[in-house]
């Protein structure tokens, strides 16, 4: 278990919608990182928040935003969902502000399924 | 930019056999880090080691080995007398330290050790 919490697990919902996808960072981590996972484009960086403010963008969808909330959990929020969009999420965490780097630690995922 | 590759799309392997997973790397920065994660069936990505690149030493953890050579700009990963366990998908992700510490995966490789 890494410390990171994602849910819900699995979502499945259709073309035209908007989901949430939500996620605690481990304890004392100030940095979130989004992560999408499909067949076709491999995992592929998505947003990375440190405490509270956007700090990095990746090959994030207009349709596709996020926010860190104060408490430092983190909400990816899909809108007009494309079959296209059907892929595991991720999120990592990593506490970022030390010296050096520090290692991400991935949540469990969440499965999205358009249909 | 920068680039993981791993060239072996799948492996399987019986049982007790040594098994090496490839990577090659390209980046033009000069300190940067090198990781690789395991994504076993369940789907979560799991942490196993991560490199910088001013430390070339080869680590070894129990049955697990990593062979960093920057000279070939490779970090690949070997599993000595593989179980059945070790059946997952590992990926091998570089990051460089100036601007956003995110994650550049490699295709990864999917490894299957038969009974």
């Amino acid at each position: 278990d890494s410390g990171v919490t994602q849910t819900p697990k699995h979502l499945i919902t259709a073309t035209g919608q908007r989901v949430t996808l939500r996620c605690s960072p481990r304890s004392g981590d100030l940095s979130v990182y989004w992560y999408q996972q499909s067949l076709d484009q491999g995992l592929q960086f998505l947003i990375q928040y440190y405490n509270g403010e956007e700090r990095a963008k990746g090959n994030i969808l207009e349709r596709f935003s996020a926010q860190q909330f104060p408490d430092l959990h983190s909400e990816l929020n899909l809108s007009s969902l494309e079959l296209g969009d059907s892929a595991l999420y991720f999120c990592a965490s990593s506490v970022v502000g030390g010296q050096g780097y520090e290692t991400q630690y991935f949540g469990p995922g969440t499965r999205l399924l358009v249909l | 930019a920068q680039k993981v590759t791993q060239a072996q799309t799948e492996i399987s392997v019986v049982e007790k056999e040594d098994v090496t997973l490839d990577c090659v790397y390209e980046t033009r920065d000069t300190t940067y880090y090198l990781f690789w994660y395991k994504q076993p069936p369940s789907g979560e990505l799991v942490f196993l080691i991560r490199r910088n690149s001013f430390d070339e030493q080869n680590e070894i953890s129990g049955r697990y080995s990593w062979n960093f050579q920057k000279s070939t700009s490779s970090f690949n990963f070997t599993i000595t007398a593989s179980q059945v366990v070790d059946s997952a998908v590992y990926f091998c992700a570089l990051s460089i330290i100036q601007g956003a510490q995110k994650l550049v995966f490699g295709q990864g490789t999917r490894l299957t050790i038969n009974p």
